[in-house]
């Protein structure tokens, strides 16, 4: 159940030190996005999510931050945990109820 | 809460026959969406449902599959017949918004036709 391409980027980091996941988005016009979490074997975990009139918001040790000039989103996970490994993948919403998903990029935590 | 629940979890079948995947979605919940997962593709959406009514079925790869939904606890997603390019995860997710925002997705199917 992993959201993978065939080059799936992947991040390592080291455990207590901050992640940061990026993605970008393809329609300026977006105004709504989501970060999902996806762990092997499972579906899809909504994180956090983020409207176009807001350029940061956080959560329990996350944040993401949103470039609308770029169209570019980021999540930040501070003091990263084993229990984050994961694949992580952004959304846009394209429509009414349509959203685009990134392909994700996997999330290696190291010990 | 239980969350999506999907049955099986996992589906080996052979080329021909037919596969029904199924979905109980969040107690409340207003809209159920079926997606798929490949590793070449990512996730898609295959169809969505509000109200129990099929909204959007563009998705939907060809005609040999099909998807129903009798009432507001209940789904399938039909394949019928299968084919080896059907192999996947099938996920279910559900939302209390029409706007499909906040998904709350069950475990997902892994389907494998040989």
């Amino acid at each position: 159940g992993e959201n993978v391409g065939l080059h799936l980027p992947t991040l390592s980091v080291q455990e207590g030190d901050n992640s940061i996941i990026n993605c970008a988005y393809s329609n300026s016009a977006s105004d709504y996005f989501i970060w999902y979490k996806q762990e092997s074997g499972k579906g899809p975990q909504f994180i956090i999510d983020i409207r176009s009139n807001m350029d940061k918001r956080q959560g329990q040790r996350v944040t993401v931050l949103l470039n609308k000039t770029v169209k570019h989103l980021s999540l930040q996970i501070a003091a990263t945990q084993p229990g984050d490994s994961a694949v992580y993948f952004c959304a846009e919403k394209a429509g009414t109820y349509k959203y685009i998903f990134g392909t994700g990029t996997r999330l290696k935590v190291l010990a | 809460d239980a969350g999506v629940i999907q049955s099986p979890r996992h589906e080996v079948t052979e080329m021909g026959q037919e596969v029904t995947l199924r979905c109980k979605p969040i107690s409340g919940h207003n809209s159920l969406f079926w997606y798929r997962q490949t590793m070449m593709r990512g996730l898609e959406l295959l169809i969505y449902f509000n109200n129990n009514v099929p909204i959007d079925d563009s998705g939907m790869p060809e005609d040999r599959f099909s998807a129903k939904m009798p009432n507001a606890s209940f789904s399938t997603l039909k394949i019928q017949p299968s084919e080896p390019r059907d192999s996947a995860v099938y996920f279910c997710a559900s939302s209390a918004s029409g706007g499909g925002e906040t998904q709350y997705f069950g475990p997902g199917t892994r389907l494998l036709v040989l």
